[in-house]
């Protein structure tokens, strides 16, 4: 399954809401997570079954979508979110991931 | 704490072998599907391998599949991969990550990766 993200780079001020699309090639009904990666570090995860909060993430994050369209939304950028974002579908092997959303300072 | 940290990673020629080691901590390893994510310099993250809690089952990704061979020591709480046939385009920083519990194969905790570099 192959899962597009858009848009690559997202260009966005501190306060701002921010939202990024990922498309799955295939139905993955709600199997989807997000993940936020920060330079130099490892990926963590910020949502699973499309939106359900991880537990210790702000709630300022929100996810949607079911099927092929999903969203992740950022209702307040803060300067900790600057980061890229990337999603997985998990309902089958091989697990895929979209290529990826670069959030960076306007 | 959940920890996971990898290592045995390094510089290795095309064609020869490599062999990662994660080292997990701070939870029932037996109980856990481990997989390995892998990150080429600069781009996305590729998804290379699980293995299920029991050792009973395990999935490749197609680029890595008859090369690579994942395992599991549960009584020493240890993930390997073993690489075999290397090639350039399996440089990457390769991550060891926790199948969750709550949705099975998003990863929850992952290590701080191993660097493999594969060069001539």
């Amino acid at each position: 399954i192959q899962m597009t993200q858009s848009p690559s780079t997202l260009s966005a001020s501190v306060g701002d809401r921010v939202t990024i699309t990922c498309r799955a090639s295939q139905s993955i009904s709600s199997r989807l997570a997000w993940y936020q990666q920060k330079v130099g570090r490892a990926p963590s995860l910020l949502i699973y079954q499309a939106s359900t909060l991880e537990s210790g993430v702000p709630s300022r994050f929100s996810g949607g979508g079911s099927g092929t369209e999903f969203t992740l939304t950022i209702s307040s950028l803060q300067p900790g979110d600057f980061a890229t974002y990337y999603c997985q579908q998990y309902i089958t092997y091989p697990l895929t991931f979209g290529g990826g959303t670069k959030v960076e300072i306007k | 704490q959940v920890q996971v940290v990898e290592s045995g990673g390094g510089v290795v020629q095309p064609g020869r072998s490599l062999r990662l080691s994660c080292a997990a901590s701070g939870f029932p390893f037996s109980n856990y599907a481990i997989h390995w994510v892998r990150q080429a310099p600069g781009k996305g993250l590729e998804w290379v391998a699980i293995m299920s809690y029991d050792g009973k089952n395990k999935y490749y990704a197609d680029s890595v599949k008859g090369r690579f061979t994942i395992s599991r020591d549960n009584s020493k709480s240890t993930l390997f991969l073993q690489m075999n046939s290397l090639r350039l385009e399996d440089t990457a920083v390769y991550y060891c990550a926790r199948g969750s519990d709550s949705a099975y194969n998003s990863f929850d905790y992952w290590g701080q990766g191993t660097l493999v570099t594969v060069s001539s």
